[in-house]
């Protein structure tokens, strides 16, 4: 079965630098979530959208951006790159009209910057 | 706003040996509640949910909850664990929200370790 898809798996920034993460969820999937998990962390939810508009802002820092688009597949750009930045990114899909809210984790961005 | 509550940060067990990674969690509105295992340098995979329904839910690799409302726990238990078990594992909780998006609250993790 087709999962959630993320590119790149591996990204490494200096700081000040920009990233773009992407997330291609699950074929028929209506929502995306973004999270950010720091080293030793448990996830932290950063942003969601659902049917390409956004739905529910987390613990997103004003310098990261993201949105769906019509294929609704997901980029998080992420400008002024800092230390603290560096963690795995991890891009979930569900179908919301299931009602379930089951989440489909895809396997993660790890971001390093150095 | 939901908020979860591992109580065991590390929890090493032997082979064979039975298991119980605890879980509380509070919120204002119902929710649903979810187990992840997450391996090393890997993404977060489902272990159960629970929904409605039977309180006891299993799930994969011989896993299995229970949801204890008047407790507001949701406990991860196995009877014989194995050396591959070895893993860290998040609680998480969710709005009972049908129709929208509901991020996931999580856990600070249980790293659970199987010795030999």
């Amino acid at each position: 079965a087709a999962g959630v898809i993320q590119s790149p798996r591996h990204l490494i920034k200096e700081k000040r630098e920009t990233a773009t993460l992407k997330c291609y969820p699950i074929p028929r999937h209506d929502t995306v979530y973004w999270y950010q998990q720091g080293p030793g962390q448990d996830p932290q939810f950063l942003i969601s959208f659902y049917e390409k508009m956004q739905s529910d802002k987390g613990s997103i820092p004003d310098r990261f951006s993201a949105q769906q688009f019509s294929d609704y597949h997901s980029e998080l750009n992420m400008s002024s790159l800092e230390l603290g930045d560096s963690a795995l990114y991890f891009c979930a899909s569900s179908l919301v009209s299931g009602s379930t809210n089951e989440q489909f984790f895809g396997p993660g961005t790890r971001l390093t910057v150095l | 706003a939901q908020s979860v509550t591992q109580l065991d940060s590390q929890v090493p067990v032997f082979e064979e040996a039975p298991v119980e990674l605890r879980c509380n969690y509070s919120s204002s509105v119902s929710v649903y509640l979810f187990w992840y295992v997450q391996y090393p340098n890997q993404g977060l995979q489902l272990l159960l949910k629970y929904l409605s329904g039977s309180t006891l839910v299993k799930g994969i690799n011989g896993f299995e909850a229970e949801f204890n409302k008047s407790q507001t726990s949701f406990h991860l238990r196995k009877p014989s664990v194995h050396i591959s078990d070895t893993a860290e594992y998040f609680c998480a909780v969710s709005d009972h929200s049908s129709g929208s998006a509901r991020q996931l609250t999580f856990g600070s993790g249980t790293q659970l370790t199987v010795l030999p």
